[in-house]
């Protein structure tokens, strides 16, 4: 069975600091790793996908096989980054996406 | 263009009552899919509709609920005798094509409580 984990209800840093949402999978085979964001009072949105390689608002996430890892990073966090989000596999062909249960993000001033 | 809308945003119901959730994908999207988002429990995969095929219902929780999309188009969730642990957001989603991996647009979601 696929899995998705993600250790932190919570994070909460200070702006300007670094970011790191951790994400943890788990898949026996090759899966697609999503990061997804929700702001406040808006719809659930891609941010970015792992296969596209790309930074998307500063942020960064390096599919890890050996540690099972798809953390999402970011050097300098913004106060418009607090948010939730979830961290999301697709594998064994079915389209359905798994989630994590998210972590929201708190950016402070 | 539009994006995906779902109706109603919010519905309060009786326990042991049957609700309907409507999702309009975005128009020309072929794949649609549902999802609940529960306190605490996150996302869970429901349904996943592509094309003509036969739906994706591994994730569907138990016989109570079913959903169908009608010409290719709008879909309808339907829970039936619904408990207190059907509340939930459901979200609809809709993307492209199903063969390979494309975005998946989320609609606003359905709030349901059932007292």
């Amino acid at each position: 069975a696929q899995r998705v984990t993600q250790p932190e209800k919570l994070l909460s840093v200070f702006k300007g600091a670094p970011v790191e949402l951790k994400c943890n999978y788990s898949y026996s085979g090759s899966p697609e790793l999503f990061w997804y964001v929700q702001y406040s009072r808006q719809r659930l949105q891609l941010l970015l996908r792992h296969i596209s390689r790309e930074s998307i608002k500063g942020f960064t996430a390096d599919l890890n096989k050996g540690e099972t890892s798809f953390h999402l990073k970011k050097p300098f966090a913004q106060e418009e980054d607090s948010a939730m989000y979830y961290c999301a596999l697709r594998g064994g062909g079915a389209d359905g996406l798994t989630f994590g249960k998210g972590t929201h993000l708190i950016i402070q001033p | 263009g539009a994006g995906v809308s779902q109706s109603p945003s919010n519905k309060v119901t009786e326990k042991g009552k049957d609700v309907e959730l409507r999702c309009d994908p975005i128009s020309g999207h072929t794949a649609l899919y549902w999802y609940r988002q529960s306190l605490g429990q996150g996302l869970e995969f429901l349904i996943y509709f592509q094309g003509n095929s036969a739906p994706d219902k591994s994730g569907l929780p138990s016989d109570r609920f079913s959903a169908e999309r009608t010409g290719g188009s709008v879909s309808t969730l339907t829970i039936q005798r619904t408990q207190q642990e059907d509340s939930a957001v459901y979200l609809c989603a809709s993307s492209s094509q199903g063969i390979s991996y494309n975005e998946q647009f989320f609609g606003p979601g359905t709030r349901l409580t059932v007292l």
